[in-house]
């Protein structure tokens, strides 16, 4: 099973700042991730897949790059709205598909 | 738009077996691969297993042995029933739909469902 460990457990940025997450895959995952939001209360949202495409309506401020094991999610220009759960899965090899523990992000 | 929309009990005794029914609304059942995802309460995500339409199907290796997945295109639906259920398996159940461009890529995502286990 590959083990996705994602940095920091929570990050507090500034409106209007870069907010930069990191998702390391135990093992090489090729471009095969995703990313997801998860805003409280409510389902996961897919924004990224392929490690850098973005899904559809997903604003060009979130960028996804990264390949093999370490991939980075950014947030340019960040709005209150950012405030969520993301989560990062990987679906090169499976079963089972994997996700990583989410980083938390708080807006100052 | 497609919209999925979990049902199923909400409270299940230890040792019984939970059941789910994902309606696939806006859209065909047809073509796609369907996923079962759970979220223990603060806790983060478990892909269950997938289905697709055919009805071939595919679980995690750690639920193997409880669970199974079902499809019905007759009534755009799709079901999971796990086994033997302790209080560990308390969470959301999401139900969602894997991408043409890749099965195991979720872009729809119904609104989740708690299911407690309990006596």
């Amino acid at each position: 099973e590959i083990v996705m460990t994602q940095s920091p457990a929570t990050l507090s940025v500034s409106p209007g700042e870069r907010a930069t997450l990191s998702c390391r895959a135990s093992q090489t995952v090729s471009i095969n991730l995703a990313w997801y939001q998860q805003k409280p209360g409510q389902a996961p949202r897919l924004l990224i897949y392929g490690a850098s495409t973005r899904a559809n309506g997903i604003p060009v401020r979130f960028s996804g790059s990264g390949s093999g094991t370490e991939f980075t999610l950014s947030i340019s220009n960040l709005q209150s709205e950012d405030l969520a759960v993301y989560y990062c899965q990987q679906y090169n090899n499976w079963p089972p598909i994997t996700f990583g523990q989410g980083t938390r992000l708080e807006i100052k | 738009q497609v919209q999925l929309q979990e049902s199923g009990p909400g409270l299940v005794k230890p040792s019984e077996t939970l059941s789910l029914t994902c309606t696939v609304s806006g859209g065909s059942i047809s073509g796609h691969y369907w996923s079962w995802i759970r979220q223990p309460p603060g806790k983060g995500l478990e892909w269950i297993g997938y289905i697709h339409y055919s009805g071939y199907s595919n679980y995690t290796p750690s639920l193997k042995t409880r669970v199974t997945m079902s499809v019905d295109t007759s009534k755009n639906q799709f079901s999971l029933r796990l086994s033997s259920v302790t209080a560990a398996d308390t969470a959301v159940f999401y139900c969602a739909r894997g991408m043409n461009l890749g099965p195991r890529i979720f872009d729809y995502w119904g609104q989740g469902t708690l299911v407690t286990v309990s006596s």
